[in-house]
């Protein structure tokens, strides 16, 4: 297995532009992630999934950040317009949901720069 | 919500120095998983913690869950560069999500 793919790696935009990350979870995962990690904030949870579905989106900074799943193999999410300090690394993971499957699969994240 | 502290946040030790992070919560934690994420990387899962009191040893490092199932800690002997990076440990307790430390970065003098 390939492990979850993120894409792109590396993204730098203008302020005011529209960003889409894009994630394939691991095959047969059910639940998928976004995180965002800064030094001033760390690691935080802005939404997750399971069988598709958005469970919970607290974490979602602003109506600006939207996220989606039409199915179980790819997510994206969109941030519009994009502004200075949305620059973060972005991570998806997935986790199956049988017993023993709690451990999360972190991708490789995207860098995001917003100029 | 639920919320994991730990300490330090951050460690600087000589090669060769033992290593230790803190995990804590107000509340009982039905488990706890600690991750490890190299400078530049992702976080990787390293292990799971279910019982009261459970220890696990995976070279030289020892994890534990205390009695009260309130806290955690990851302790390295004989640090090596190799195990700089920074350590999360990670609540499981709310069905789905897991909610992640701060973290602890270890830096190490070669």
């Amino acid at each position: 297995d390939a492990g979850v793919i993120q894409s792109p790696r590396h993204e730098v935009t203008e302020m005011g532009q529209e960003v889409t990350l894009r994630c394939k979870p691991i095959s047969g995962h059910d639940y998928l992630f976004w995180y965002r990690q800064t030094m001033m904030r760390g690691l935080e949870l802005l939404i997750y999934f399971n069988n598709n579905v958005p469970i919970d989106d607290s974490g979602m900074p602003e109506d600006r950040f939207s996220a989606k799943m039409p199915n179980a193999s790819f997510s994206t999410l969109k941030i519009q317009p994009s502004e200075p300090r949305d620059s973060a690394v972005y991570f998806c993971a997935s986790r199956g949901s049988l017993a023993g499957q709690d451990t999360q699969y972190f991708g490789p994240g995207t860098r995001l720069t917003v100029l | 919500g639920q919320q994991v502290m730990q300490i330090p946040q951050y460690q600087h030790v000589q090669e060769g120095e033992d290593f230790t992070t803190y995990c804590n919560s107000s509340t009982t934690l039905s488990n706890i998983q600690w991750y490890k994420q190299r400078p530049g990387g992702h976080p990787v899962f390293l292990i799971q913690l279910v019982k009261s009191g459970e220890v696990k040893k995976q070279k030289r490092l020892t994890f534990q869950f205390g009695e009260a199932k309130k806290n955690s800690s990851l302790h390295i002997t004989a640090t090596q560069t190799t195990d700089v990076g920074t350590y999360f440990c990670a609540d499981n307790t709310n069905a789905g999500k897991s909610t992640f430390g701060d973290g602890t970065t270890l830096t190490v003098k070669p």
